[in-house]
């Protein structure tokens, strides 16, 4: 069965500085990976995902995430952090070897200080 | 940009009374999803749905609840007899098609509180 940590509940980093979100997975077949970004009282939405190819891939707002088989892993990154991403992050996986389900971490809380 | 839309956003029930939640997938996506997430914290699943079946369940997904797609728009989510534990905000999501690849869009919720 698959599985997904996100081992940070909480990650602080001053505005301008890098950030990175770290999420560890677990599956059986081939995992297709998802980042989702919540706002206070909102829906999740979709940031970006790996499927496959490119272990670097890009997304919304200036996000990207780097596929790391060996160390199954999937981390969120951004070069310069800013106030308004302060929010919610959720690491998904989906496994190739079955099932529409899609797994979610528990969930970052991001914190960027002016 | 096309979107899942959910009604009501916010509902207050009493214990034991039924509740339905109503989505409206994107139009073009095939597979339909109900997640729930109780006071801001873990995203789970519940159900998936499929040429109006149930394709895949959790173990929260028990007799009490039940999902229909009543017209060619509509996708719902039936709590027989509310709970209290049942409070929580609950998401629609579709995704296109069945490749593990696809993308899931989410509703914005809707907010069940059981008193």
């Amino acid at each position: 069965a698959q599985s997904v940590a996100q081992p940070e509940d909480q990650v602080n980093v001053a505005e301008g500085n890098p950030l990175t979100v770290k999420c560890t997975y677990s599956v059986s077949g081939n995992p297709y990976l998802f980042w989702y970004v919540q706002y206070p009282n909102r829906g999740l939405q979709f940031l970006l995902k790996y499927i496959t190819g490119d272990n670097l891939v890009k997304g919304s707002y200036g996000f990207e995430a780097e596929f790391n088989k060996s160390q199954t892993s999937f981390h969120l990154k951004k070069p310069s952090a800013l106030v308004s991403d302060s929010a919610l992050y959720f690491c998904a996986v989906r496994d190739s070897a079955g099932g529409f389900k899609t797994i979610f971490g528990a969930g970052t809380r991001l914190f960027v200080k002016a | 940009e096309p979107e899942v839309t959910q009604t009501p956003s916010h509902q207050v029930t009493q214990m034991g009374q039924e509740v339905i939640l109503r989505c409206v997938p994107i139009s073009n996506h095939l597979y339909f999803y109900w997640y729930r997430q109780i006071l801001g914290q873990k995203v789970e699943f519940l159900v998936s749905f499929y040429n109006n079946e149930i394709s895949e369940k959790s173990e929260i997904f028990d007799d009490q609840f039940s999902v229909e797609r009543p017209d060619g728009s509509n996708f719902t989510l039936k709590i027989r007899s509310t709970k209290l534990e049942d409070s929580a905000m609950y998401f629609c999501a579709s995704s296109e098609g069945q490749l593990s690849g696809n993308t899931i869009y989410f509703g914005e919720g809707s907010w069940l509180t059981v008193v």
